[in-house]
């Protein structure tokens, strides 16, 4: 199947720090791109749709200013996490669509101090 | 919304049959009914979809009743490997945003 990578995997940052997280889609171009977060013990809520050369859409309560998402290629698709905070601390996985199938990057998790 | 419940857990015994259930009884005609998987900590991964009939991959088998109100994910030969959160989500189309339930937490058991 389709492969989708995130860089980096992990990452910890202190509190008040800007932190940018990449998807890219390997082997495909996605027009669409989609952001979750992923708290322990629960389910992936889903915070944006990204979609390229336009700006993203975002789920009813996810603050814009402080996601802010970019899609400038049909390959990439950045989350940034702006004055990050440790309630912000999770694990931020995107998709993307290929084929029909829509296929998930392994996930980022983001450690605040 | 999630439109979907599952069980929060179940277990299995090696080797045999899991059988995940789903209960997705406010499927509108052109809805799909998707399976994913996701293993601790790690994305989660496409094992099958259907819209009305029966279908059958290398992974699993899924069974839609003839309603379309519930379905069934059939693991045929569990093994340690399976254990995971499997979701059950309900979509017009996979271009379109997921919404992810809360899923059934399946533990094979040696």
């Amino acid at each position: 199947g389709a492969v989708v990578s995130q860089h980096p995997s992990r990452v910890i940052c202190k509190s008040g720090t800007s932190v940018k997280i990449e998807c890219r889609s390997l082997d495909f171009q996605a027009t669409t791109m989609f952001w979750y977060r992923q708290f322990p013990k629960q389910s992936l809520m889903l915070m944006a749709t990204s979609n390229e050369g336009s700006k993203a859409t975002y789920e009813q309560g996810v603050e814009k200013d402080k996601f802010l998402i970019n899609h400038a290629s049909l390959t990439l698709s950045t989350l940034t996490v702006t004055s990050a905070h440790p309630e912000d601390s999770s694990f931020y996985i995107c998709s993307a669509r290929s084929r029909g199938e829509q296929f998930f990057g392994p996930g980022t998790r983001l450690t605040v101090l | 919304d999630a439109k979907t419940t599952q069980p929060p857990s179940m277990d299995c015994a090696e080797g045999r049959a899991a059988n995940l259930p789903c209960n997705h009884s406010t499927i509108s005609g052109n809805e799909y009914v998707y399976w994913y998987r996701q293993i601790h900590s790690q994305g989660p991964q496409y094992i099958i979809h259907g819209l009305k009939n029966n279908e059958t991959n290398e992974m699993a088998s899924l069974i839609i009743t003839e309603d379309r109100k519930s379905s069934t994910l059939i693991l045929p030969h569990a093994t340690l490997r399976d254990t995971a959160v499997y979701y059950c989500i309900v979509n017009e189309d996979t271009g379109n945003q997921f919404y992810f339930g809360t899923g059934t937490s399946l533990t094979v058991i040696p």
